[in-house]
């Protein structure tokens, strides 16, 4: 079975600087690896993906996540960040070849502050 | 594309009433998902479809809980009878399918309160 540790569960930042939201994946299969955001009152969107081939994925909105096989994990950064960043964020797994089920992680709340 | 579409967007009961949220997935999706959120389990998948037919139903908590999907465009979640602990954000997702590399789009949720 897969499961997915975001290590954080809160992280405040000012506007402006980087941040990094980290997540780590357990899982005995090769696996796909997803990045959501939840802006509130809002079901979840997809901010990027992993399947295969360059470990560094860019995504929408400035994102970008590296995939790391040794280290299990695939943290999500943005080198500025903006107001409109706040939101939850979710770490998801996927298992290659296997059924749709994704496993998600408990979210990260960013909040991005003046 | 109006996006996946749910109903209602809240709802509040009162405990042992019958609860019953609808989801329209994306025209031409295969796949359908039913998730609960809540601050302490965070976001929990309850059941997938497939083709109009149920795939996985593991997460479905207990016998309470039925999900029915009688065609391509439409998906019920029932509980019978409901439980102040089943008070939540249900969550319907829709995707293409053919594999799970692919995108799950989210509707923008049921809140549901029992009292």
């Amino acid at each position: 079975a897969q499961s997915v540790t975001q290590l954080d569960s809160q992280v405040p930042v000012f506007e402006e600087a980087p941040v990094e939201l980290r997540c780590n994946y357990s899982s005995s299969v090769s696996v796909y690896l997803f990045w959501y955001v939840q802006y509130p009152n809002q079901g979840l969107q997809l901010l990027l993906k992993y399947l295969s081939g360059s470990t560094l994925v860019k995504g929408i909105n400035g994102f970008e996540a590296e995939f790391n096989k040794s280290q299990t994990s695939f943290h999500l950064r943005k080198p500025s960040v903006h107001i409109s960043d706040t939101a939850e964020y979710f770490c998801a797994v996927g298992t290659q070849g296997g059924s749709e089920k994704l496993v998600f992680g408990k979210g990260t709340k960013l909040t991005v502050n003046p | 594309d109006a996006g996946v579409i749910q109903s209602p967007r809240h709802e509040v009961t009162e405990m042992g009433q019958e609860v019953t949220l609808r989801c329209k997935p994306i025209s031409g999706h295969n796949s359908l998902f039913w998730y609960r959120q809540t601050m302490m389990r965070g976001l929990e998948l309850l059941i997938y479809f497939n083709n109009n037919v149920p795939i996985d139903d593991s997460g479905m908590p207990e016998d309470r809980f039925s999900a029915k999907m009688p065609n391509a465009s439409f998906s019920t979640l029932k509980i019978q009878p409901s439980e102040p602990r089943d008070s939540a954000v249900y969550f319907c997702a829709s995707s293409p399918g053919g594999g799970n590399h692919n995108e799950q789009f989210f509707g923008p949720g049921t809140r549901l309160t029992v009292l």
